[in-house]
């Protein structure tokens, strides 16, 4: 499976806009870009998903370089409910015949602080 | 109510015994999963499931076994506990007719497992 590289950790301040910077340079033609968080004792959550265009939800924004080779989500407003481990994970389409995809592969994440 | 739930949601338990852990789901979904995932490490699969009939290996199987009784329901087997299973385990699930590479997985709260 293609590997991800985050930052281990970054901070914001509550209110401004959050950038986190993922990068994929083995990513294949096919792979997704997921993202997920996991807020303190909780389990992840889904954040957004995209293939090639940059994409848009309620929680946060997805962009996608025009290599494929890194993405950043982004969180236009932090809160501090938004303090949390960022997950960037690429998800890989079905092999020709096989049943190799399904599984998340997590990697250690970001650790997003948020200061009031 | 919660959509993923799993009991019990803290357990102690003693070397060598045989523990387990429930997952249950109401979202209709076919495939669930379960991670776990130890302090300073991203989650880890431990096995998956696509259907009843459909179990598979994650990458962390060996000590673990799993029992999908029903669609909605996916056991997790310690058959004789040792401390390094001591972790935070995750049950997952994932629609597999949102399309292959889109699918998301939906995550329970967690069972805090302690093994002395």
């Amino acid at each position: 499976d293609a590997k991800t590289t985050q930052p281990n950790s970054m901070e914001s301040n509550e209110e401004e806009p959050v950038h986190l910077p993922c990068n994929h340079s083995t990513i294949s033609g096919t792979d997704y870009i997921h993202w997920y968080r996991q807020l303190p004792s909780q389990g992840p959550e889904y954040v957004i998903h995209g293939l090639t265009s940059n994409v848009n939800n309620r929680m946060a924004s997805l962009a996608i370089a025009e290599d494929r080779k890194s993405s950043t989500l982004i969180l236009h407003r932090a809160t501090l409910r938004d303090a949390a481990v960022y997950y960037c994970i690429l998800r890989p389409t079905r092999l020709a015949g096989g049943t190799s995809y399904g599984k998340l592969t997590f990697g250690q994440g970001t650790i997003l602080t948020v200061h009031p | 109510d919660a959509d993923v739930t799993q009991t019990p949601r803290n357990r102690i338990t003693k070397t060598g015994k045989r523990i387990m852990l429930e997952c249950s789901q109401t979202k209709g979904h076919d495939r669930m999963y379960w991670y776990r995932q130890d302090p300073g490490l991203g989650l880890r699969l431990i096995y998956y499931s696509f259907d009843v009939k459909d179990i598979n290996k994650g990458e962390i199987s060996d000590g673990y076994s799993v029992s999908r009784q029903a669609q909605a329901k996916f056991s997790l087997s310690l058959e004789s506990a040792i401390p390094n299973q001591t972790a935070l385990y995750f049950c997952a699930t994932s629609d597999r007719a949102s399309g292959q590479g889109r699918e998301t997985q939906y995550f329970g709260p967690g069972t805090r497992l302690l093994v002395l």
